[in-house]
Parts: C-alpha cells; sequence; structure tokens
C-alpha cells in the first residue's frame, strides 16, 4: 500500500536557524504521486502549506521549500531561517489516487526558540 | 468562505455511552473523510463517503460507522465508547485531488 515517513516526531530549532523536516513516501498504486505539506497550528485544523504536482519541481510557501525528488521518493521540508509563528505541527502527504483518500505522516512538531 | 465545521469540539463520554461526532461543509465538496489522531501515529482513515449515502470503510473502521444523507453533513458514530477511541477526530472534505480541507477537530475524551 502507500505510505508516508517522517522521521521526526519533534524538532526544535532557535530562531533564525535552518529547519529541514524529512519525508519519504512509498507508493504502489501511481508513478508519480501529488505530494503535499499540511500545518497544524494550535487550536486549528490542517492547511495546506505547499503542494507539487511534477516530478522534480520545487514548491514554496511563507519561506518554506520541497522538491519532489522522484528518486529518491523523498519530498523534504526546508526553510532558511525560522521564526516563532512556525511553531506548528507539519504533516507530509501523499494525494489521493483514484477512490482512495490522501495519506498522511505522523506529523513533525515544530518548536521555535526564540 | 470555505469552511468546514465539527461539533463539539471537545468532549468526555463514559465507556459505553454512544457518541455523535457531527461535521458541515459549505463548498459542496463530493468527498468527505474522518480521520483520528493519536500521538505518532499520524492521521488514520476512519471511512470515506464518496456522496450521499455512498460511504466506505478506511483503515481502522471498527468500532465506528458513518452517515451521510445530505452532501453537507457527515456524522461519525461511535456505539458504545471504548477507552482506546479517546483522540482527536478530524473530518476533512475534498473535491478531486485538489487540497483536502480540514475541521478544527474533535477532543474527544472516554473514561
Amino acid at each position: 500500500g502507500d505510505s508516508v515517513t517522517q522521521t521526526e516526531g519533534q524538532v526544535t530549532v532557535s530562531e533564525s536557524k535552518s529547519l529541514i523536516i524529512n519525508c519519504t513516501y512509498s507508493t504502489t498504486s501511481i508513478a508519480y504521486p501529488n505530494l503535499f505539506w499540511y500545518v497544524r497550528y494550535p487550536g486549528e485544523g490542517l492547511q495546506l502549506l505547499l503542494k507539487v504536482i511534477t516530478a522534480g519541481q520545487k514548491g514554496s510557501s511563507r519561506g518554506f521549500e520541497a522538491t519532489y525528488n522522484k528518486e529518491t521518493t523523498s519530498f523534504h521540508l526546508q526553510k532558511a531561517s525560522v521564526q516563532e509563528s512556525d511553531s506548528a505541527v507539519y504533516y507530509c502527504a501523499l494525494g489521493r489516487n483514484n477512490n482512495n483518500a490522501p495519506r498522511f505522516g505522523a506529523g513533525t512538531k515544530l518548536t521555535v526558540k526564540p | 468562505d470555505m469552511k468546514v465545521t465539527q461539533m463539539p469540539r471537545y468532549l468526555i463520554k463514559r465507556m459505553g455511552e454512544n457518541v455523535l461526532l457531527e461535521c458541515g461543509q459549505d463548498m459542496s465538496h463530493e468527498t468527505m473523510y474522518w480521520y483520528r489522531q493519536d500521538p505518532g501515529l499520524g492521521l488514520q482513515l476512519i471511512y470515506i463517503s464518496y456522496d450521499v449515502d455512498s460511504n466506505s470503510e478506511g483503515d481502522i473502521p471498527k468500532g465506528y460507522r458513518v452517515s451521510r444523507k445530505k452532501r453537507e453533513h457527515f456524522s461519525l458514530i461511535l456505539d458504545s465508547a471504548k477507552t482506546n477511541q479517546t483522540s482527536v477526530y478530524f473530518c476533512a472534505t475534498q473535491q478531486g485531488n485538489t487540497e483536502v480541507f480540514f475541521g478544527k477537530g474533535t477532543r474527544l475524551t472516554v473514561v
């Protein structure tokens, strides 16, 4: 089946430092799935951060970037300089295929220290 | 305004009681989902609904059932709640393979 792996459950970074959150995926149902990053701020539901639907392309939003790497089946999330307001839980997701539901990683809780 | 509304936001129930979680959307999306979120496990799919009265089991349907009588409304029912159903439940909607819209979640505690 399809799955998404986020290796870090929690990450703590000092303000203005760089960030990388790892995401790898596995799919047996489609060669090039759509890939997404969602973010959940405290007390809120998940909301779309960025998406990439073409292998090899980069998506970006609010200073975050992620590149769709089909060779390593990865979609790591990066930011050059984090802010306290970036503290949230970040979820990597595999887009739906046919009538399946999107698949989500376990989430990575980012805490940015002032 | 695109909105998914979940009610209630917080709920405490005793083991064996029935639980009704409600979800509404104002986007007329065909597809709706119920997920639960547990620490370290990510979002686990309970049920998917393709439209009115067209529902399918997800990965963890045991102990749950759903009802969708109107496109904009999707309910999750727990008949005789168990302590291991303590979790945060998210409702979500989607049209095609575009962005998924989530509600704010319902935190259910079964004691």
